[in-house]
């Protein structure tokens, strides 16, 4: 089992539509949880972190759950700008072990 | 401040050959990685190091060697080249301690390597 797993889509949306993505992890002692965007063919961008009472960066909602293990990221309104691949991420303990799903391709169309 | 640079861009190696892929940043971070991705494997951790000659392996460290001889400088040697080597290779850089924006890894914009 992987230990940040993703559903790898595409999700096809259009401009202005509401799009949530899901991960989930394998590592109950894991500290730290984050959303990356990485373009087409460039490095990956810290999108957010997520943090246990959920929080929002303009139309960006991320939640984490970890009970359940779980991390959303829901995009709202979306724009041709936010076609892109999200990767879910996980810091384990110790050192900044960051631990990569396979990412969630989102295409966002006119 | 340039941030994360990484060179060469592009690379082709035969099998066997060995090279250096360079890595520096201008943002006095302590924390320096190197990931390989690879299609449906999501990122993986090469090497790391937390400061100047401290260096540790990370989850795929065979067939990679690294130093940190100053706090910029962070290479990744390939020792000897080998198919399985092909991937796209990024170096990331991050403070020690936990910023505004949670623990943020900046990443160099990669190195694409192909070996023959």
């Amino acid at each position: 089992r992987k230990e940040v797993e993703q559903d790898p889509g595409p999700f096809n949306v259009p401009e202005g539509a509401t799009v949530a993505f899901n991960c989930t992890y394998s590592n109950s002692a894991s500290q730290s949880f984050f959303w990356y965007r990485q373009d087409c063919r460039k490095e990956p961008k810290l999108l957010m972190s997520v943090y246990s009472s959920g929080n929002e960066d303009g139309r960006f909602t991320a939640q984490l759950n970890r009970a359940s293990q779980y991390i959303s990221l829901l995009i709202r309104d979306s724009k041709l700008s936010d076609s892109a691949t999200y990767l879910c991420v996980v810091m384990d303990t110790g050192f900044q072990k960051l631990v990569f799903g396979t990412g969630t391709r989102l295409l966002v169309s006119p | 401040n340039a941030g994360v640079t990484q060179t060469p861009k592009f690379q082709v190696l035969k099998t066997g050959q060995s090279m250096t892929l360079q890595c520096a940043q201008d943002m006095n971070h302590e924390y320096m990685s190197w990931y390989r991705q690879d299609p449906g494997m999501g990122l993986r951790l090469i090497h790391y190091s937390v400061g100047a000659g401290i260096t540790d392996q990370g989850e795929v460290p065979n067939g990679y060697n690294v130093s940190r001889s100053t706090t910029e400088d962070f290479p990744l040697r390939l020792l000897s080249a080998a198919p399985s080597q092909t991937s796209v290779y990024f170096c990331a850089s991050s403070y020690p301690t936990l910023g505004g924006r949670g623990y943020e890894q900046f990443f160099g914009p990669g190195t694409r390597l192909t070996v023959l």
